[in-house]
């Protein structure tokens, strides 16, 4: 079907406030992934979903994010409290069943601007 | 930490010529490569997967290569066009680990 699907595309926030961001995977792929971009630089891991298993947390860069995962579609990225260095792209990728070597499919990303 | 580093300098080069991007990691041994286009305002586009026993591989008008030695991949494009502007990503991967590690990329200008 259609490829992967971020909203909002831009979000203007205030400092101290929460944001949501949505991602719709691609159907029938089991594996979601957030990665942060930063201007200029690379993608920055955050948080990866596979099927059933536990998520692999380990890119969170505080406790202010969080994300969940609605069995194996639409996941949604937490921010609480926002800070100025929150300021970024957020892009949600898929990939067929999260295996090794496994193309990831992106999202557009949602901008994300922290006054 | 483990890194991932291409070069944060533009290129710039002339249609029709040969596009070199480098890309080394450190403190790393991926178990493969990806390198990915992205153009302004979307998301990256996968273009080519090697691994680390693989010397080359080819695709159309892209080369991409991995030497274990120098740590170092090469990704070329042959007969460059105004089209193939855009930013290149290399991204290594673990087969225990997911997620890839991505470089910050290189954006790519070929003037017609």
């Amino acid at each position: 079907g259609a490829g992967v699907s971020q909203s909002p595309s831009n979000k203007v926030t205030e400092k101290g406030k929460d944001v949501e961001l949505r991602c719709d995977p691609i159907s029938g792929h089991t594996a979601l992934y957030w990665y942060r971009q930063r201007l200029g630089q690379g993608l920055e891991f955050l948080i990866y979903f596979q099927g059933n298993s536990a998520p692999d947390k380990s890119g969170l860069p505080s406790d202010r994010f969080s994300a969940e995962r609605t069995g194996e579609s639409v996941s949604t990225l937490t921010i609480q409290r926002t800070q100025q260095e929150d300021s970024a792209v957020y892009l949600c990728a898929s990939s067929l069943q999260g295996q090794s070597e496994e193309t990831q499919y992106f999202g557009p990303g949602t901008r994300l601007l922290v006054l | 930490s483990q890194k991932i580093e291409q070069n944060s300098e533009a290129l710039n080069i002339q249609e029709g010529k040969t596009a070199t991007l480098t890309c080394n990691y450190t403190n790393y041994s991926p178990a493969y490569l990806q390198w990915y286009r992205q153009d302004p305002g979307r998301g990256p586009v996968f273009l080519l997967l090697i691994r680390e026993n693989e010397k080359e591989k080819r695709k159309e008008r892209l080369k991409v290569t991995f030497d274990t030695t120098l740590k170092q991949s090469l990704f070329h494009i042959t007969a460059s066009q105004p089209a193939d502007s855009a930013t290149y990503l290399c991204a290594g991967g673990d087969t225990g680990r997911r997620a890839l590690t991505f470089g910050s990329g290189t954006r790519l200008q070929v003037q017609p």
